[in-house]
C-alpha cells in the first residue's frame, strides 16, 4: 500500500509566480490535511478537506492560498503570487476518517518551496 | 486556542543514555496526543498515541509516553538511545475537529 505521495519533492519559485502542490492521499483515504512547516518551527495546520468540500480552512492565509480536493485526481494547494515568506515545507496528511474518530493522520514527505 | 510546548529544541545524549522529551498542552478538555519521528530526510512517522485508557502508551522501537492529565503533560522517554534515534521528533494534540496542533519540535542527535 503506496504511502501518501506528494510532488513536487521541491519547487523553486520567483516572486510572483505561483506555486502547485500536490498530493495523492494514502489508497482508501478520502480525507486530507496540508500543514506548513516554516523554518525553526512546528507544523502549522492550513487546512482540511475531504472529496470535493473544505471542512476546515482556519489555518490558511485570507489572501493568494486556496485548496480543492476534486472527485478524481490528488489534492491541490495553490499559492499565487509568491513571496519570500511563503518559503517553507508544506506537508500532506490522510485519513481514512475525520470526525473525531480514532484514525491517525498520515504524512507525505513534504514539498520544499523555495521563493527566491 | 491549544497549544504545545516543547521545552527542549536540542538534546545530545550519548548511545545508551536514557531519553526524556517534555510535552505540555494547553487544553481543558479531551485531547488525544501523539508523538512523530522526523529521521533526516524522511517524512513524519506516528511513534505513539494516546486516546483513552492506559495512560502509559508504548510505542515503536522501544519509546513510550505517559499522559499525566494534571500536569498537562505527555513526555516521550527512551530507557536507551541508539545512534539510529537521532531525529526530530514532535509532540502533537488533537482536541475536537480533526486538526493536529505540533510544538515546535526537539532535535535529537545520539552520539555513537
Amino acid at each position: 500500500n503506496a504511502g501518501v505521495m506528494q510532488n513536487p519533492r521541491h519547487l523553486v519559485r520567483r516572486r510572483g509566480q505561483e506555486a502547485r502542490l500536490r498530493c495523492s492521499p494514502m489508497k482508501g483515504h478520502s480525507h486530507v490535511y496540508w500543514y506548513r512547516q516554516l523554518p525553526e518551527e512546528g507544523l502549522k495546520f492550513m487546512v482540511y478537506l475531504q472529496k470535493e468540500n473544505i471542512i476546515d480552512e482556519s489555518g490558511m492565509p485570507k489572501e493568494r492560498f486556496s485548496a480543492e480536493f476534486p472527485k478524481e485526481g490528488p489534492s491541490i494547494l495553490r499559492i499565487q503570487q509568491v513571496v519570500r515568506g511563503d518559503s517553507a515545507a508544506y506537508f500532506c496528511a490522510s485519513s481514512p476518517q475525520g470526525g473525531n474518530s480514532y484514525n491517525e493522520q498520515f504524512f507525505g514527505p513534504g514539498t520544499r518551496l523555495t521563493v527566491l | 486556542a491549544q497549544s504545545v510546548s516543547q521545552h527542549n529544541h536540542h538534546v545530545i545524549l550519548s548511545e545508551a543514555a536514557s531519553l526524556e522529551l517534555g510535552c505540555n498542552y494547553s487544553y481543558g478538555g479531551t485531547v488525544n496526543l501523539f508523538w512523530y519521528v522526523q529521521y533526516p530526510g524522511q517524512h513524519l512517522q506516528l511513534l505513539l498515541k494516546y486516546f483513552s485508557g492506559d495512560p502509559l502508551v508504548k510505542g515503536i522501537k522501544g519509546f513510550e509516553a505517559e499522559f499525566i492529565k494534571s500536569k498537562f503533560s505527555f513526555n516521550l522517554r527512551k530507557p536507551s538511545v541508539q545512534w539510529s534515534d537521532t531525529a526530530e521528533y514532535f509532540c502533537a494534540v488533537k482536541s475536537s475537529g480533526d486538526k493536529l496542533t505540533f510544538g515546535t519540535g526537539t532535535r535529537l542527535a545520539v552520539r555513537p
